[in-house]
Protein backbone atom coordinates (compact mmCIF):
# COMPACT_ATOMS: atom_id res chain seq x y z
CA UNK A 1 0.00 0.00 0.00
CA UNK A 2 1.19 3.58 -1.49
CA UNK A 3 2.15 5.82 1.94
CA UNK A 4 2.97 9.38 2.61
CA UNK A 5 4.11 10.34 5.75
CA UNK A 6 4.09 13.45 7.43
CA UNK A 7 6.29 14.12 10.64
CA UNK A 8 3.66 15.58 12.63
CA UNK A 9 -0.33 16.21 12.72
CA UNK A 10 -0.26 19.04 14.84
CA UNK A 11 2.55 21.83 14.98
CA UNK A 12 1.85 24.93 17.84
CA UNK A 13 5.27 27.17 17.15
CA UNK A 14 5.73 30.90 18.03
CA UNK A 15 6.27 33.63 16.04
CA UNK A 16 9.51 34.33 14.72
CA UNK A 17 10.69 30.11 14.91
CA UNK A 18 12.15 28.44 12.44
CA UNK A 19 10.05 25.56 11.74
CA UNK A 20 10.68 22.02 9.60
CA UNK A 21 7.98 19.87 8.12
CA UNK A 22 8.96 16.72 6.60
CA UNK A 23 7.38 14.25 4.44
CA UNK A 24 8.61 10.99 3.74
CA UNK A 25 7.47 8.65 0.43
CA UNK A 26 8.09 5.00 -0.14
CA UNK A 27 6.43 4.66 -3.38
CA UNK A 28 9.94 5.67 -5.20
CA UNK A 29 8.44 8.34 -6.59
CA UNK A 30 10.42 11.63 -8.54
CA UNK A 31 8.04 14.50 -8.09
CA UNK A 32 7.27 15.41 -4.49
CA UNK A 33 4.79 18.91 -3.53
CA UNK A 34 3.96 20.89 -0.57
CA UNK A 35 0.88 22.77 -0.39
CA UNK A 36 -1.45 25.03 2.03
CA UNK A 37 -4.49 24.40 3.00
CA UNK A 38 -6.57 27.86 3.99
CA UNK A 39 -10.85 27.82 4.14
CA UNK A 40 -12.47 29.48 1.07
CA UNK A 41 -8.73 29.00 -0.82
CA UNK A 42 -8.77 25.27 -1.72
CA UNK A 43 -4.93 23.97 -1.97
CA UNK A 44 -2.29 26.52 -3.25
CA UNK A 45 1.48 25.33 -3.98
CA UNK A 46 4.07 26.68 -2.72
CA UNK A 47 7.34 24.16 -4.10
CA UNK A 48 7.52 21.22 -5.82
CA UNK A 49 10.52 19.20 -6.32
CA UNK A 50 11.16 16.95 -9.35
CA UNK A 51 13.80 15.08 -8.50
CA UNK A 52 16.69 14.92 -5.96
CA UNK A 53 18.69 18.77 -4.76
CA UNK A 54 15.74 20.24 -7.33
CA UNK A 55 13.33 22.41 -6.75
CA UNK A 56 11.12 25.18 -8.29
CA UNK A 57 8.56 27.54 -6.79
CA UNK A 58 4.84 27.11 -6.66
CA UNK A 59 2.39 29.91 -6.49
CA UNK A 60 2.90 30.94 -2.93
CA UNK A 61 6.68 30.29 -2.26
CA UNK A 62 7.38 33.70 -0.14
CA UNK A 63 8.34 33.12 3.33
CA UNK A 64 9.29 29.34 2.61
CA UNK A 65 11.74 27.29 1.80
CA UNK A 66 12.25 23.26 0.54
CA UNK A 67 15.43 20.73 0.91
CA UNK A 68 15.18 17.35 -0.91
CA UNK A 69 18.76 16.19 -0.34
CA UNK A 70 17.10 12.03 -0.53
CA UNK A 71 14.57 10.59 -3.03
CA UNK A 72 11.89 9.67 -0.64
CA UNK A 73 12.28 12.84 1.65
CA UNK A 74 10.96 16.66 0.69
CA UNK A 75 11.20 19.18 3.70
CA UNK A 76 9.61 22.52 3.75
CA UNK A 77 11.22 24.69 6.21
CA UNK A 78 9.87 28.33 7.39
CA UNK A 79 12.48 30.33 8.12
CA UNK A 80 10.75 32.78 10.68
CA UNK A 81 7.06 31.60 11.56
CA UNK A 82 4.43 34.08 11.42
CA UNK A 83 0.85 34.09 12.28
CA UNK A 84 -0.03 34.31 8.50
CA UNK A 85 1.42 30.71 8.24
CA UNK A 86 -0.82 29.27 10.48
CA UNK A 87 -2.84 27.14 8.42
CA UNK A 88 -2.60 22.95 7.51
CA UNK A 89 0.15 21.82 5.23
CA UNK A 90 -0.29 18.43 3.12
CA UNK A 91 2.85 16.49 1.29
CA UNK A 92 2.12 14.90 -2.18
CA UNK A 93 4.09 12.90 -4.40
CA UNK A 94 3.49 11.59 -7.87
CA UNK A 95 5.47 9.58 -10.11
CA UNK A 96 7.01 11.36 -13.89
CA UNK A 97 4.89 12.56 -16.66
CA UNK A 98 2.17 11.55 -17.29
CA UNK A 99 0.78 12.38 -13.61
CA UNK A 100 -2.25 9.88 -13.19
CA UNK A 101 -2.43 10.74 -9.47
CA UNK A 102 -1.17 12.75 -6.50
CA UNK A 103 -0.76 10.95 -3.26
CA UNK A 104 -1.34 12.68 -0.26
CA UNK A 105 0.12 12.85 3.71
CA UNK A 106 -2.41 13.41 5.93
CA UNK A 107 -1.49 17.01 6.81
CA UNK A 108 0.35 19.24 9.36
CA UNK A 109 -2.03 21.65 11.26
CA UNK A 110 0.41 24.21 12.36
CA UNK A 111 -0.47 26.80 14.28
CA UNK A 112 1.68 29.81 14.94
CA UNK A 113 1.29 31.86 18.03
CA UNK B 1 -1.61 27.43 -16.42
CA UNK B 2 -5.38 25.77 -15.54
CA UNK B 3 -7.60 27.36 -13.52
CA UNK B 4 -10.37 25.05 -12.09
CA UNK B 5 -13.82 26.53 -10.86
CA UNK B 6 -16.16 24.95 -8.39
CA UNK B 7 -18.64 27.31 -8.11
CA UNK B 8 -20.74 25.69 -4.78
CA UNK B 9 -18.47 26.43 -1.82
CA UNK B 10 -20.74 24.24 0.24
CA UNK B 11 -23.78 22.30 -0.41
CA UNK B 12 -26.29 20.35 1.84
CA UNK B 13 -28.37 17.64 0.76
CA UNK B 14 -30.53 15.37 2.21
CA UNK B 15 -29.67 11.83 3.02
CA UNK B 16 -30.70 9.22 0.20
CA UNK B 17 -31.40 12.24 -2.35
CA UNK B 18 -28.95 12.77 -5.26
CA UNK B 19 -25.82 15.07 -5.62
CA UNK B 20 -24.31 17.06 -8.00
CA UNK B 21 -20.59 19.01 -7.42
CA UNK B 22 -19.79 21.56 -10.29
CA UNK B 23 -16.76 21.50 -11.98
CA UNK B 24 -14.90 23.98 -14.88
CA UNK B 25 -11.26 24.21 -15.74
CA UNK B 26 -10.23 26.78 -18.16
CA UNK B 27 -8.39 25.13 -21.15
CA UNK B 28 -9.61 22.36 -23.34
CA UNK B 29 -6.34 20.72 -24.70
CA UNK B 30 -5.69 17.50 -23.64
CA UNK B 31 -6.28 17.18 -19.53
CA UNK B 32 -6.46 14.63 -17.07
CA UNK B 33 -9.41 15.14 -14.26
CA UNK B 34 -9.99 14.12 -11.01
CA UNK B 35 -11.64 14.38 -7.61
CA UNK B 36 -10.41 14.23 -4.66
CA UNK B 37 -12.36 14.04 -1.20
CA UNK B 38 -11.20 14.75 1.93
CA UNK B 39 -12.59 13.51 5.30
CA UNK B 40 -11.94 15.55 8.38
CA UNK B 41 -8.62 16.35 9.83
CA UNK B 42 -6.90 13.62 6.74
CA UNK B 43 -5.67 14.23 3.40
CA UNK B 44 -6.92 13.84 0.12
CA UNK B 45 -7.84 10.84 -1.41
CA UNK B 46 -8.24 9.75 -4.84
CA UNK B 47 -12.11 9.18 -6.04
CA UNK B 48 -11.98 9.73 -9.48
CA UNK B 49 -9.83 10.25 -12.82
CA UNK B 50 -10.48 10.85 -16.18
CA UNK B 51 -7.28 10.11 -19.02
CA UNK B 52 -9.42 9.30 -21.88
CA UNK B 53 -11.45 7.35 -23.20
CA UNK B 54 -15.02 6.61 -21.83
CA UNK B 55 -16.40 10.66 -20.80
CA UNK B 56 -18.16 8.78 -18.12
CA UNK B 57 -16.16 7.42 -15.29
CA UNK B 58 -16.88 5.78 -12.05
CA UNK B 59 -15.06 6.01 -8.56
CA UNK B 60 -15.37 4.66 -5.37
CA UNK B 61 -18.05 4.84 -2.93
CA UNK B 62 -20.65 4.76 -5.72
CA UNK B 63 -19.46 8.33 -7.25
CA UNK B 64 -19.02 8.93 -10.79
CA UNK B 65 -18.33 11.90 -13.80
CA UNK B 66 -18.73 12.65 -16.73
CA UNK B 67 -16.00 14.86 -18.84
CA UNK B 68 -17.38 17.28 -21.50
CA UNK B 69 -14.54 18.75 -23.41
CA UNK B 70 -17.06 21.36 -25.40
CA UNK B 71 -18.30 22.55 -21.87
CA UNK B 72 -14.75 22.15 -19.88
CA UNK B 73 -16.71 20.22 -17.51
CA UNK B 74 -16.26 17.55 -15.19
CA UNK B 75 -19.21 16.96 -12.83
CA UNK B 76 -19.52 14.91 -9.75
CA UNK B 77 -22.49 12.85 -8.99
CA UNK B 78 -24.40 10.62 -6.91
CA UNK B 79 -27.41 9.41 -7.34
CA UNK B 80 -27.97 8.48 -3.31
CA UNK B 81 -25.66 10.07 -0.52
CA UNK B 82 -24.90 8.93 2.50
CA UNK B 83 -24.04 10.40 5.89
CA UNK B 84 -20.80 9.18 5.12
CA UNK B 85 -20.03 11.54 2.25
CA UNK B 86 -20.30 14.01 4.24
CA UNK B 87 -16.51 15.21 3.22
CA UNK B 88 -14.54 18.07 1.32
CA UNK B 89 -14.62 17.40 -2.50
CA UNK B 90 -11.58 18.89 -4.27
CA UNK B 91 -11.80 18.88 -8.68
CA UNK B 92 -8.30 18.87 -9.98
CA UNK B 93 -6.92 19.35 -13.62
CA UNK B 94 -3.32 18.44 -14.95
CA UNK B 95 -2.05 18.78 -18.57
CA UNK B 96 0.37 17.67 -21.16
CA UNK B 97 2.42 20.88 -20.84
CA UNK B 98 2.65 21.42 -17.27
CA UNK B 99 3.25 17.72 -16.63
CA UNK B 100 3.47 16.86 -12.99
CA UNK B 101 1.56 19.58 -11.72
CA UNK B 102 -1.86 19.42 -10.54
CA UNK B 103 -4.40 23.04 -10.14
CA UNK B 104 -7.02 22.17 -7.86
CA UNK B 105 -10.48 24.08 -7.22
CA UNK B 106 -11.59 25.76 -3.82
CA UNK B 107 -13.04 22.67 -2.66
CA UNK B 108 -17.10 22.24 -2.25
CA UNK B 109 -18.07 21.03 0.90
CA UNK B 110 -20.75 18.61 1.24
CA UNK B 111 -22.84 17.67 4.10
CA UNK B 112 -25.66 15.30 4.12
CA UNK B 113 -28.30 15.52 6.57
CA UNK B 114 -30.04 12.91 8.00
Amino acid sequence: DVKVTQSSRYLVKRTGEKVFLECVQDMDHENMFWYRQDPGLGLRLIYFSYDVKMKEKGDIPEGYSVSREKKERFSLILESASTNQTSMYLCASTSSVPSYEQYFGPGTRLTVT
Amino acid sequence: AQSVTQLDSQVPVFEEAPVELRCNYSSSVSVYLFWYVQYPNQGLQLLLKYLSGSTLVKGINGFEAEFNKSQTSFHLRKPSVHISDTAEYFCAVSDLFTGNQFYFGTGTSLTVIP
